[in-house]
């Protein structure tokens, strides 16, 4: 099976401008994870989705961070404006459904504001 | 809220050598703890799990980890490892609903030829 894609892999952005990331997760996979992984860090849960709703945004900067997913598919992650310190890796995950033991991760998108 | 500390942020070790990667959590309610591994460039891969019964778990590519709850530590082993084994290494903790997972700020084992 296809595992989680993620695009762009790589992105440099200077700071106050916006950038998106999209998700794709595992087909079949109710629940959607975006993390952010800063450098010499652990990932940090951003965001959880079950289907097209949020369970979790406790801990999305929401006055430049949001996302959505409309359909209960696809996710996408946006950060407007951008700063210095949103430089990260952001990760996407998924599961089968809320409360299942294995996350499936993608690659990950590397972003570098300058 | 849980933390897990990877108290060790890098590990060099020579082939074939044993390894030891330590994790400890805060909590003292129930818990789930995973292991996960990453290459560069690639998401995290899942290498055990920890949900109740034996306190030590056989995960892939030979590794191992033993929980014990009163130490709140979730250590992981193997005793032989080989190049390919290099990689970054988060442990990560969850209580019993799923609903957040916490993650160490992760440990580099660097296998030396």
């Amino acid at each position: 099976e296809a595992g989680v894609a993620q695009s762009p892999r790589y992105k440099i952005i200077e700071k106050r401008q916006s950038v998106a990331f999209w998700c794709n997760p595992i087909s079949g996979h109710a629940t959607l994870y975006w993390y952010q992984q800063i450098l010499g860090q652990g990932p940090k849960l951003l965001i959880q989705f079950q289907n097209n709703g949020v369970v979790d945004d406790s801990q999305l900067p929401k006055d430049r961070f949001s996302a959505e997913r409309l359909k209960g598919v696809d996710s996408t992650l946006k950060i407007q404006p951008a700063k210095l310190e949103d430089s990260a890796v952001y990760l996407c995950a998924s599961s089968s459904s809320r409360g299942t033991i294995e996350q499936f991760f993608g690659p990950g998108t590397r972003l570098t504001v300058l | 809220a849980q933390s897990v500390t990877q108290l060790d942020s890098q590990v060099p070790v020579f082939e074939e050598a044993p390894v030891e990667l330590r994790c400890n959590y805060s909590s003292s309610v129930s818990v789930y703890l995973f292991w996960y591994v990453q290459y560069p460039n690639q998401g995290l891969q899942l290498l055990l799990k920890y949900l109740s019964g034996s306190t030590l778990v056989k995960g892939i590519n030979g590794f191992e980890a033993e929980f014990n709850k009163s130490q709140t530590s979730f250590h992981l082993r193997k005793p032989s490892v080989h190049i390919s084994d290099t990689a970054e290494y988060f442990c990560a903790v969850t209580e019993y609903n799923f609903n957040k997972f916490y993650f160490g700020s992760g440990t580099k084992l660097n296998v030396k030829p």
